[in-house]
């Protein structure tokens, strides 16, 4: 079956734009989660949605950042003024069920961001 | 500050070789996780530990999660140079919110 996917691959902006990142979970997968990860280190959490509700927001770097899963699906994360420092491959990842203590994140591949 | 401390943080090694890679921590987690990442792809998950002391195998790999919950242990024996990537540790809390360690890089040399 189709895994998470995210769109656009690439996106290059000019400081000041603003972008959204769009993920797409894998169907009926009830979590949502977006990470930011520099080249070589670990995934940094951003926030998490169950359904349509967002868990948790206290990895967003600031209140340019903003996500929203009106539909309990399709994900998207918008960064308004872009600014240079916030270049970055940024992963989406669901989960079948929440709660659960084998909880398994399957990732997309990924938005790559660069602003210029 | 990064809450999970990997290390080493880069190892390279013959093939046929063992070797031990850890994760610490002072939190303690409901559930720890580890992935491998290779270039250019998401993270995988490899195993998911979550009572304290508890040891999984994986064909030639062996995690441990500490009595505590705070830290756990990835061995490898014998590496095969397909086992080359970015090994991640994760630990959760209330299983739904995880934090990802920085990783170690692992080579392994034909």
């Amino acid at each position: 079956g189709a895994g998470v996917s995210q769109s656009p691959r690439y996106k290059v902006t000019k400081r000041g734009q603003d972008v959204a990142l769009r993920c797409d979970p894998i169907s009926g997968h009830v979590s949502l989660y977006w990470y930011r990860q520099a080249l070589g280190q670990g995934p940094e959490f951003l926030t998490y949605f169950n359904y349509e509700a967002q868990q948790d927001k206290s990895g967003l770097p600031n209140d340019r950042f903003s996500a929203e899963r009106p539909e309990g699906s399709i994900s998207t994360l918008t960064i308004q003024r872009t600014e240079q420092r916030d270049s970055a491959m940024y992963r989406c990842a669901s989960s079948l069920v929440s709660l659960a203590a084998y909880n398994e994140q399957f990732f997309g591949p990924g938005t790559r961001l660069t602003v210029l | 500050t990064q809450l999970l401390e990997q290390s080493p943080q880069f190892l390279s090694i013959q093939e046929g070789e063992n070797l031990t890679v850890y994760c610490n921590s002072s939190s303690v987690f409901s559930s720890l996780q580890w992935y491998r990442q290779e270039p250019g792809e998401g993270p995988v998950l490899l195993v998911t530990v979550v009572t304290g002391g508890e040891v999984k195998k994986l064909k030639r790999l062996t995690f441990q999660f500490g009595d505590a919950r705070k830290d756990s242990s990835l061995h490898i024996t014998a590496a095969q140079p397909g086992d080359t990537g970015l090994y991640l540790c994760a630990g959760g809390y209330n299983f739904n919110k995880f934090y990802f360690g920085s990783g170690t890089k692992l080579n392994v040399k034909p």
